[in-house]
């Protein structure tokens, strides 16, 4: 089974603070994904990345980096958090990018205040 | 634009009666329509993938079916563990991106 496990289930950070996610997969998988999903609004892409080292903007990007250095983990990094990245973030992976599913994590929770 | 639309928002069923859950979409040439089950504060569960109208795919109460226009999970006799939102992505052609639905959540009460 295809494992992806993220760094912290529960965060609670400081406006201001630099905070660090971070996602693992275990299969190999080529593609990962950073969202974010909020209520009434659904899941949002913020950064995907097809192989190491490159990355793609998704829908929402702004106020979030990433980092790929490895082929298995996916970093997504808030410069500077602000209130309105409170919010549940999910990480995936998959296999391929044409048709193929995205595999997710548990998620972190992420509160900032 | 391309979109996805699921219905109901929320449904409410006995155990044991069976129903099922939308998922229409709009979109350029699909690539493939997902369907995923998420447990409140936990990450989506991929399902199912399909890929061309007529095709269906069943995982033990779910079977899931799609048209040129909209795709159905249906559930047979569900039980109260099958209490969870169930989401939907389509993928066009053209992106590589997954579009979501707002999710469906389905509650059981035994």
């Amino acid at each position: 089974d295809v494992k992806v496990t993220q760094s912290s289930r529960y965060l609670v950070k400081r406006t201001g603070e630099k905070v660090f996610l971070e996602c693992v997969q275990d299969m190999d998988h080529e593609n990962m994904f950073w969202y974010r999903q909020d209520p009434g609004l659904g899941l949002r892409l913020i950064y995907f990345s097809y192989d190491v080292k490159m990355k793609e903007k998704g829908d929402i990007p702004e106020g979030y980096s990433v980092s790929r250095e490895k082929k298995e983990r996916f970093s997504l990094i808030l410069e500077s958090a602000s209130t309105n990245q409170t919010s549940m973030y999910l990480c995936a992976s998959s296999l391929g990018t044409g048709g193929y599913e995205q595999y997710f994590g548990p998620g972190t929770r992420l509160t900032v205040t | 634009e391309d979109q996805v639309t699921q219905s109901p928002e929320a449904l409410r069923l006995q155990e044991g009666e069976s129903s099922s859950l939308n998922c229409s979409y709009t979109v350029s040439g699909l690539r493939g329509l997902f369907w995923y089950r998420q447990d409140p504060g936990k990450g989506p569960e991929f399902l199912f993938t399909l890929y061309s109208a007529g095709e269906e795919k069943e995982k033990e109460r779910l079977k899931a079916t799609l048209t040129k226009k909209e795709s159905f999970l249906h559930i047979t006799a569900p039980k109260p563990e099958d209490s969870a939102t169930y989401l939907c992505a389509v993928q066009a052609r053209s992106n590589y991106q997954l579009i979501w639905g707002a999710g469906t959540k389905l509650i059981i009460k035994p």
